[in-house]
């Protein structure tokens, strides 16, 4: 089957500083991965489209500076997330699907982030 | 505007009591509908992809139907180890990006 693999499961950091979570499609390439984030009790909200060898897409709202995405193989994409304040703490999954951008979307296990 | 409704927001039932879950659609061209399960602090699993009106999918207790506006996913008899949050998303024509619904929290009790 198709996995998505997302490191680290949970982190906690100080206000101000950079995070980064990696997502790894583990048995299939993925040219594009779909980073979402989800607050407590709610649904997935698309935050950008990371594009194998190419700059991201972000969705309206979403501060490019701020949630930095990099995909620089077939197999892993990272979201950075710089400068980091309590409103950023929120949980992250990623997504990919290896039968291209037409067919139906793994997720990774989510990254539960808490900024003190 | 594309929009995806899912009701109710939440539903409690008996083990083996028997319902469905409503995912209503208002979107420009459908090209996918797709059902998943959640449990909490978890990644969604994917359960079902529907892509026209009058095509079921079927697995284990649960079954899922698709009509021009609306989806439904049928349990069957559930068990507690049902109990999940349950996600319906849509792929519009010419996006790659999937619009999800806000859920429906459903609690099978012993």
């Amino acid at each position: 089957g198709a996995v998505v693999s997302q490191h680290p499961s949970w982190v906690i950091c100080k206000s101000g500083t950079s995070v980064k979570i990696e997502c790894r499609s583990l048995d299939f390439q993925a040219t594009t991965m779909f980073w979402y984030r989800q607050f407590p009790k709610q649904s997935l909200m698309l935050m950008a489209t990371s594009n194998e060898g190419s700059k991201a897409t972000y969705e309206q709202g979403v501060e490019k500076d701020k949630f930095l995405i990099n995909h620089a193989s077939l197999t892993l994409s990272t979201l950075t997330v710089t400068s980091a304040h309590p409103e950023d703490s929120s949980f992250y999954i990623c997504s990919a699907s290896p039968a291209g951008a037409t067919g139906e979307l793994f997720f990774g296990e989510g990254s539960r982030l808490t900024v003190l | 505007e594309d929009q995806v409704t899912q009701s109710p927001e939440a539903l409690r039932l008996q083990e083996g009591e028997s319902s469905s879950l409503n995912c209503s659609y208002t979107v420009s061209g459908l090209r996918g509908l797709f059902w998943y399960r959640q449990d909490p602090g978890k990644g969604p699993e994917f359960l079902f992809t529907l892509y026209s009106a009058g095509e079921e999918k079927e697995k284990e207790r649960l079954k899922a139907t698709l009509t021009k506006k609306e989806s439904f996913l049928h349990i069957t008899a559930p068990k507690p180890e049902d109990s999940a949050t349950y996600l319906c998303a849509v792929r519009i024509e010419g996006a790659q990006k999937l619009v999800f619904g806000q859920g429906t929290r459903l609690t099978i009790n012993p």
